[in-house]
Order: C-alpha cells, then structure tokens, then sequence
C-alpha cells in the first residue's frame, strides 16, 4: 500500500525559505510524477507543483519565482523549498502522487496523498 | 491557466436525496476531469477520474459525467457521510487547476 508523508518545520519567519520533504513508502519514486498541493485556512487547493524522477519540474506559474522541487531517489523522498515566505504562505501542504495513466495520450490525476502538513508563517 | 468553475459553492440537502455539483472548463479538456472528496480536517480523496470512472471502493452512489467544458458530480441518495467539500480538477495541462470547492451539508 503506497502511503506518503509529509514532514517539516510547523512555524517558519517571515522572509525565510520553507521547506518540506515527502517521504514514500509502498512505491518506488522512480515512476511517476508526484507534487505538492496546499490549502489556505477555509480556502481550497492550490497546485504548487510536481517533479518527475528524471528531474524534471513543472511549477504553478503564480509561485514560479520561489519554488524549488527536487528528488532523492536513493531515500525515496521529494521535497519543497518556498523562498521569501510571507503570512499568505500559511496553509496545510499536501504531497501526493500525480499518476499518468493513458497510453497514447496521458492525462493524470492525483490518486494517492499524505496526511497535510501545517505551516504557519509568523514572526 | 485552465480555470474550473464549480457550481454551487455550497449546499444543504436531506438524506436520501440527489445532490448535483457542475464544473465548467474554461476551455475544452476533453474528459479529463477529476473529482475529490475532502471530508473536514481530512486530505482530499479521489473519487472519479477521466470524468466518470469510479474509483475502487467508491461507492456506487457517486457517479460522474461530461466532455469537453461541462462537467457534472451526482451523489445520489445522500448518506450522512457525504458531507464534505468536493473538487473537481483538470489532470491534463498544467498549470493543475481546482475548482473553488462545493460544500456538501447535510439537512
């Protein structure tokens, strides 16, 4: 059973780089694309982004400038770095599993996620 | 960026009725169109991908439908445990984008 796990610092100061690492158990990183959601307080889902274990990166162009995704195939984990935080980075950070499904076209859907991560952004 | 447009963005309903979510693609995407549950304090679940393929374990209650911009979740018969806040989501270009959410509550 493929379960994934989000892990990382609760309160992080204003300015600073959040970061997060997602830890997966039950699948192999080496398939598939896996990104990080979040979720403002009373608001809905906001894609950040997703890495591939190639490498390769895909981000939300609204959050571009700050966001660094990256893999470590070796501890089967991907984690997010968010620079230049500010109060309206608090949110509840999700991991989960971008599967591709299709064979002559692809499409993808989110089929497995981690339990949420806190983060509040305060002094 | 693709934005999903869901109606409404909530609701209150009774047990056993037919509750009815619509998403609407700002452009066409075929059928691929994705539906979450997020039950409170809970991370989103999949229930429907490619517009109408029920996910293993879901219940037969939800079903899904729609191609290319318009989009429909039916929850028919509506359990108790239904109450939560559905997504739908584009699983084709990225950026991903989510509709904005339909609050499920229970009358």
């Amino acid at each position: 059973q493929v379960q994934l796990l989000e892990s990382g610092p609760g309160l992080v100061k204003p300015s600073e780089t959040l970061s997060l690492t997602c830890t997966v158990s039950g699948a192999s990183l080496s398939s598939d694309y896996w990104s990080w959601i979040r979720q403002p307080p009373g608001k809905g889902l906001e894609w950040i982004g997703y890495i591939h274990y190639s490498g390769s990166t895909n981000y939300n162009p609204s959050l571009k400038s700050r966001v660094t995704i990256s893999v470590d195939t070796s501890k089967n984990q991907f984690s997010l770095n968010l620079s230049s935080v500010t109060a309206a980075d608090t949110a509840v950070y999700y991991c989960a599993r971008d599967h591709r499904r299709g064979t002559t076209s692809y499409y993808y859907d989110m089929d497995i996620w981690g339990k949420g991560t806190t983060v509040t952004v305060s002094s | 960026d693709i934005q999903m447009t869901q109606s409404p963005s909530s609701l209150s309903a009774s047990v056993g009725d037919t509750v009815t979510i619509t998403c609407r693609a700002s452009q066409s995407i075929s059928s691929y169109v994705n539906w979450y549950q997020q039950k409170p304090g809970k991370a989103p679940k999949l229930l429907i991908n490619v517009a109408s393929n029920l996910q293993s374990g879901v219940p037969s209650r939800f079903s899904g439908s729609g191609f290319g911009t318009d989009f429909t979740l039916t929850i028919s018969s509506l359990q108790p445990e239904d109450l939560a806040t559905y997504y739908c989501q584009q699983g084709y270009y990225t950026p991903r984008t989510f509709g904005q959410g339909t609050k499920v509550e229970i009358k």
